[in-house]
């Protein structure tokens, strides 16, 4: 059974950048698609983008210019980075294992406030 | 992109009712379409993919239709366990794009 574990700050404040890892256990990170979704308080989901473990990357036009999703497959992990952050990227961040394209498998969440 | 249209936004039901919650895609998506169930404080549940395929150790009480733009969950015999908001999604092209939710709620 694959586990995924969200970790990182969870306080980021204006215009800097918020850096989340996903650590992918009971599985391989090589065999999947691997995407970032986010909620924010109150409000739906929203899809941010996915990465293969070769590195092809796909991302939410909406948020395209400030997204960049890597992997480790060393680590089996992978990560996401969200430049010039604003109160409006407050959110629960999840990362997921996709699977035949859709979300499988998803971590527990971490809540990342925007604030000075 | 795709707009994935839920209605209804809420819905109310008791123990042991059955409930149908549709969901609409803006233009034809074929059955690229997944449900989730999310409850309060928690990470969304994959309950169904390919509009009607059961993810593993989902079970049969619920069950998805549909195909092109109209999609529908029905979900039985209501435990109260149940009680939660549904997610419609489509992958069928990027961005991947859920619906706004519905909520079940217990009357």
């Amino acid at each position: 059974q694959v586990q995924l574990q969200e970790s990182g700050p969870g306080l980021v404040k204006p215009s800097e950048t918020l850096s989340l890892t996903c650590t992918v256990s009971g599985d391989s990170i090589s065999d999947y698609y691997w995407s970032w979704i986010r909620q924010p308080p109150g409000k739906g989901l929203e899809w941010i983008g996915f990465i293969y473990y070769s590195g092809i990357t796909n991302y939410n036009p909406s948020l395209k210019s400030r997204v960049t999703i890597s992997v480790d497959t060393s680590k089996n992990q992978f990560s996401l980075r969200l430049s010039s952050v604003t109160a409006a990227d407050t959110a629960v961040y999840y990362c997921a294992r996709d699977e035949s394209g859709s979300e499988a498998d998803w971590g527990q969440g971490i809540l990342v406030t925007v604030s000075s | 992109d795709i707009q994935m249209t839920q209605s209804p936004s809420s819905l109310s039901a008791s123990v042991g009712d059955r409930v149908t919650i549709t969901c609409r895609a803006s233009q034809g998506i074929s059955n690229y379409l997944a449900w989730f169930q999310q409850k309060p404080g928690k990470a969304p549940k994959s309950l169904i993919h390919a509009a009607s395929s059961l993810q593993s150790g989902v079970p049969s009480k619920f069950s998805g239709s549909g195909s092109g733009t109209d999609f529908t969950l029905n979900i039985s015999s209501l435990q109260p366990e149940d009680f939660a908001t549904y997610y419609c999604q489509q992958y069928n092209s990027y961005p991947i794009t859920f619906g706004q939710g519905t909520r079940l709620e217990i009357k």
